[in-house]
């Protein structure tokens, strides 16, 4: 069965620093994976979606970055965090036809202070 | 602007009520629209997908409407239980496009 692994599951950075998140998909291949935001309160931000290997596609013009260096593996980056990066991180996997929906991560907390 | 409207924030029913969510959307074409059910601090958990051709789609006690004219889709959980409390997101998938935008989503409350 397929599972998705995300983490960390919570953490606390100061501003200016760097973050790194790390997302794996397990028991598929070629997965079209996705990171996405939620603020308190409020819906599901997209952010980077990717449909393979060094192919990134973003909708969120930010210091956030994304990369896919391996088939079932997605990275959210950050060269230095601000106060609005703050939010729930959540990674997510889908089949190329997405009948199935979306698979969540079971996200990660960022508090920025 | 593109906008997808879920009908309220929160909905308090009784135990053994049926709940009835409502996903509005402008200026989108979906392929698919999509509910999850969401618990706090949890990631999303997928529950129904229902296609632009199709009217109605039911699992268990679950039942999704779609209406293309209306741009509407209506989401039922019958006979509730405190279990069913979470927040509900309805999401469109354009197919065309290797995303999917989500609504706010609505926070269900089923008291006992």
């Amino acid at each position: 069965s397929q599972t998705i692994h995300q983490w960390p599951a919570t953490l606390v950075q100061p501003v200016g620093s760097p973050l790194s998140l790390e997302c794996t998909v397990e028991g598929t291949s070629n997965p079209n994976l996705y990171w996405y935001r939620q603020a308190a309160g409020r819906g599901l931000q997209l952010l980077f979606y990717s449909v393979g290997i060094g192919q990134i596609s973003s909708e969120v013009p930010q210091n956030l970055s994304a990369s896919r260096p391996q088939d079932r593996q997605f990275i959210l980056s950050s060269k230095k965090l601000l106060l609005s990066d703050s939010g729930f991180y959540l990674c997510a996997w889908s089949g190329s036809g997405r009948s199935r929906g979306y698979t969540f991560g079971s996200g990660t907390r960022l508090t920025v202070v | 602007s593109q906008k997808i409207e879920q009908n309220s924030e929160a909905l308090n029913i009784q135990e053994g009520k049926t709940a009835t969510l409502t996903c509005n959307y402008t200026n989108y074409s979906p392929a698919y629209l999509q509910w999850y059910r969401q618990d706090p601090g949890r990631g999303p958990v997928f529950l129904l997908l229902i296609r632009e051709n199709e009217k109605e789609k039911r699992k268990e006690r679950l039942k999704v409407t779609f209406d293309t004219t209306l741009k509407q889709s209506l989401f039922h959980i019958t006979a509730s239980q405190p279990a069913d409390s979470a927040t509900y997101l309805c999401a469109l998938d354009m197919y065309n496009n290797n995303d999917m935008r989500f609504g706010a989503g609505t926070r269900l409350t089923v008291k006992p």
